[in-house]
């Protein structure tokens, strides 16, 4: 079946402006999660859903960021009053059940550029 | 806070070579540990997951250990080829959360 896609692959916004990504997990997917790749670093999580809900948003680096799953599959990332920091590439995964021990499948990404 | 690194941070070899990507985590509190690659603007695919009660896994020429007490990992890719070219990343889960814990990659490049 179909894999885990993302909305848009690329996306250049001004400083300010605000931002929505979207991701589309496996069907039937349960677990949904977010994290953001720097230039050269590793993934760092973001938020982790369980259904519609957030169960860990730990991850959010500040107030401007949020993420919503309203009927518990797709998922829109959005970022408020976007800032040059804000470039990165945005990933998002899913597994089965959210379940110790399960891998988590990717999707491409998103790359949000700030000017 | 979980911390994992990875050493080398790009490595270069002539095909054929047989090699070691090696990962470090300062918690050996972790649930499991699992082995990406990402191709240059794609997403992540799995390798191979160890278990923390685990000592490797193995799928064709790729091999991963685990010493979870000394908080260690490799990933050995015996006879290399171009196609492995790629950034390799190490994932940690550990007790604590859902979400992984990465280390920043090795970026391999295997020449013709």
């Amino acid at each position: 079946g179909a894999g885990v896609s993302q909305t848009p692959s690329n996306k250049v916004t001004e400083k300010g402006k605000y931002v929505e990504l979207r991701c589309d997990p496996i069907s039937g997917h349960t677990a949904l999660y977010w994290y953001r790749q720097s230039l050269g670093q590793g993934p760092e999580f973001l938020i982790y859903f369980q259904g519609t809900g957030a169960a860990d948003d730990s991850g959010l680096p500040n107030d401007r960021f949020f993420a919503v799953r309203p009927e518990g599959s797709v998922s829109t990332l959005k970022i408020q009053r976007t800032e040059r920091g804000d470039s990165a590439v945005y990933l998002c995964a899913s597994s089965p059940t959210g379940t110790w021990g399960e891998t988590q499948y990717f999707g491409p990404g998103t790359r949000l550029l700030v000017l | 806070k979980q911390e994992v690194t990875q050493i080398p941070a790009a490595l270069s070899v002539p095909e054929g070579e047989n090699l070691v990507l090696n990962c470090s985590f300062t918690d050996s509190a972790i649930y499991n540990l699992q082995w990406f690659r990402q191709d240059p603007g794609k997403g992540l695919t799995s390798l191979l997951l160890i278990q923390s009660s685990q000592r490797e896994q193995t799928s064709g020429r790729l091999n991963a250990s685990l010493d979870k007490s000394s908080g260690r990992s490799t990933l050995y890719i015996a006879a290399s080829q171009p196609g492995d070219s790629a950034t390799y990343l190490c994932a940690v889960r550990d007790n604590y959360g859902q979400n992984f814990v990465f280390g920043p990659g090795t970026r391999l490049s295997v020449l013709p």
